[in-house]
């Protein structure tokens, strides 16, 4: 298994423009999480979804950040319009047992930038 | 509200000198506490829950419930250990982890 494949690894974009983050969790897991990381605020939850439904949204920034999981193999997290501020590495993570176990399978991040 | 809160950004030691990466939670109901690394180049990766008792690579982890605190210990630092070291806690449920801000940990030779 590949683990948890997330695309564009780099993003450079312009204030303003639209950006689209994607991601595959391991195939069987049920759970998909969307993390930022910054220097000066480490990973903060954004959402996560189980068996495909947004459960907890409370960490999405702003209006201007949404994510979705149309099937089980797939997850979008776009942000529009984009600011400087949104500038971070997001990562996608997925897990896959019914009980907590507290193991999150970590993609390799995509870096964005917002100029 | 949870938290997680490691103090020290950077943990810089020598080889062979002990080590231990601080950290400290606020939840008031019974915390489930977890350590996760992340070495240059690769994912961030779990290293080892407190419920498990275990040690991972010479790292251990006592939950201390007085002190709120469950801080990463190893006795005998090595160079292989430098890396991005977070703590997470959670309560419960879909694995939905809070974390912390992270410590750099460099081992110098």
């Amino acid at each position: 298994d590949a683990g948890v494949i997330q695309s564009p690894r780099h993003e450079v974009t312009e204030m303003g423009q639209e950006v689209t983050l994607r991601c595959k969790p391991i195939s069987g897991h049920n759970s998909l999480f969307w993390y930022r990381q910054t220097m000066m605020r480490g990973l903060e939850l954004l959402i996560y979804f189980n068996n495909n439904v947004p459960i907890d949204d409370s960490g999405m920034p702003e209006d201007r950040f949404s994510a979705k999981m149309p099937n089980a193999s797939f997850s979008t997290l776009k942000i529009q319009p984009s600011e400087p501020r949104d500038s971070a590495v997001y990562f996608c993570a997925s897990s896959g047992t019914a009980r907590a176990t507290g193991e999150l399978f970590f993609g390799e991040g995509s870096r964005l930038t917002v100029l | 509200a949870q938290r997680v809160t490691q103090p020290e950004k950077l943990l810089s030691v020598f080889k062979g000198a002990p080590v231990e990466l601080k950290c400290n939670y606020s939840y008031s109901g019974s915390p489930e506490l977890f350590w996760y690394v992340q070495y240059s180049r690769q994912r961030l990766q779990l290293l080892l829950r407190h419920i498990s008792r275990e040690s991972i690579k010479g790292f251990t982890a006592d939950l201390n419930k007085g002190e709120t605190s469950f801080h990463l210990k190893k006795p005998f630092a090595q160079e292989e250990d430098s890396a991005m070291y977070y703590c997470a806690l959670s309560r419960g449920g879909y694995n939905k982890l809070i974390f912390g801000a992270g410590t750099r940990l460099a081992v110098h030779p």
